[in-house]
């Protein structure tokens, strides 16, 4: 297994567009997250999944967002009708159980870039 | 409203010293704390984490402290190393099992050969 991986790594797109973003988690880790991360600041929590249920979604989820993880294993970002704000890395993370202690294994990012 | 504060947008250091790069908190829920260090164009990779209940935690050359009262931790790397030339994210996690962790902005560590 070869981490978390990210699809694709660059996005750029029209305003107004559909954007859908892929996250394959390391194997045996339940538990899945995606944080956003814009220039200067440190990641900023969206949304994270234990196996298939979506257990937690942020405020900065707006109903143009939407995440998915059908059988528990990788998971979609899909963000509708596209902003020039909604420009930022989005990056997606697994752990086992306990992951807060021992870290979460981040993927390389999908940059996104609304123009 | 910042809960986790790294005031130092940068830090310099000639290789072989000590880096200590600092955090500062707000909310007193905060369980655990960890430090993450990223790459251009790669991920945030966990670098070391400590509990609430601990001030003190060690692996090889990086050591966390964590000072409660003052609501302030910092992390020392010693010996520095060119390697280690990155961002570091200071990042909380809060009581109850929440999975959601609040990161710092980040400081640009660069160490100098």
């Amino acid at each position: 297994d070869t981490g978390v991986s990210q699809d694709p790594r660059h996005k750029i797109t029209k305003r107004g567009q559909n954007v859908t973003f892929r996250c394959d988690p390391i194997s045996e880790h339940n538990r899945l997250y995606w944080y956003r991360q814009t220039l200067g600041q440190g990641p900023e929590f969206l949304t994270y999944f234990q196996n298939e249920a979506q257990l937690e979604k942020s405020r900065l989820l707006s109903d143009r967002f939407s995440a998915e993880r059908p059988k528990g294993s990788f998971s979609t970002l899909e963000i509708q009708r596209t902003e020039q704000g909604d420009s930022a890395m989005y990056l997606c993370a697994s752990s086992l159980w306990g992951g807060a202690l021992h870290g979460y294994t981040f993927g390389s990012g999908t940059r996104l870039t609304v123009v | 409203d910042q809960q986790v504060k790294q005031n130092s947008p940068s830090l310099s250091v000639q290789e072989g010293r000590i880096s200590i790069l600092n955090c500062d908190y707000t909310n007193s829920m905060f369980d655990y704390f960890l430090w993450y260090k990223k790459y251009p164009a790669e991920g945030p990779t966990f670098l070391i984490s400590i509990s609430s209940i601990k001030d003190k935690n060690e692996d090889g050359r990086f050591t966390v402290f964590l000072n409660k009262s003052a609501k302030h931790l910092s992390l020392h790397i010693v010996p520095s190393q060119p390697g280690d030339s990155a961002v570091y994210f200071c990042a909380a996690d809060l009581q109850g099992g929440s999975e959601k962790l609040v990161f710092g902005k980040g400081t640009k560590l660069t160490v100098n050969p």
